[in-house]
């Protein structure tokens, strides 16, 4: 079975800017989380969605936004990217929601960096 | 407010050696505690799953337990070895979400 899939790896943008990033959760997983990892904060939840629904949403300005598609891949999008937004942004997913038995399976990551 | 607590920050041993990573949380209403290990600049790979109503769970050299009463998780490395130096980080499942510690940073000397 493929793994959890990020894409692009790598970004550089631009204050200002706005991107958006991709996961393709593993095949028969429904729930799709994202954080975001720095050195100063660690990880912390950005948000989650389950059968296209967003159930839960962390401490973040509203210029992060994501959305969740009827195959369950999932995009976030951040908007007027600021320096403080470098990061490395990364997507877990879990067969269903709040199931004691349940791994969350992490992706690789998209290292963003803005100038 | 969940929090987790990983100690100590960072850990430097001889190969070979026996060493305990220790985490502790604030709320018992957990679904499950997860080790993690972070390779630099890389994602996660999840080592162990331990649910709320276990108390340990083991695979190959690693043991963790869990003593959800107290808020605390151990995870046990028998024999290190210099590849498993990287970031072992313990994630609590609660209602909302994962919950995070900032990790132990563990270096395995040859």
């Amino acid at each position: 079975k493929a793994g959890v899939t990020q894409t692009p790896r790598y970004l550089i943008k631009t204050r200002g800017q706005q991107v958006t990033l991709s996961c393709s959760p593993i095949s028969g997983h429904r729930s799709v989380s994202w954080y975001q990892q720095t050195p100063g904060q660690g990880l912390q939840f950005l948000f989650e969605y389950f059968s296209e629904t967003q159930r839960n949403k962390g401490n973040f300005p509203g210029r992060f936004s994501g959305r969740q598609f009827s195959n369950s891949r999932s995009e976030m999008n951040v908007s007027t990217l600021e320096l403080g937004d470098s990061a490395l942004y990364l997507c877990a997913s879990s067969p269903w929601l709040r199931v004691p038995s349940y791994e969350q399976y992490f992706g690789p990551g998209t290292r963003l960096t803005v100038t | 407010k969940q929090e987790v607590t990983q100690i100590p920050a960072a850990l430097s041993v001889p190969e070979g050696e026996n060493l305990v990573l220790n985490c502790s949380f604030t709320d018992s209403a957990i679904y499950n505690l997860q080790w993690f290990r972070q390779d630099p600049g890389k994602g996660l790979t999840s080592l162990l799953l331990i649910q709320s109503s276990q108390r340990e769970q083991t695979s190959g050299r690693l043991n963790a337990s869990l003593d959800k009463s107290s808020g605390r998780s151990t995870l046990y490395i028998a024999a290190s070895q210099p590849g498993d130096s990287a970031t072992y980080l313990c994630a609590v499942l609660t209602s909302e979400k994962l919950v995070f510690g900032k990790g132990t940073k563990l270096t395995v000397n040859p």
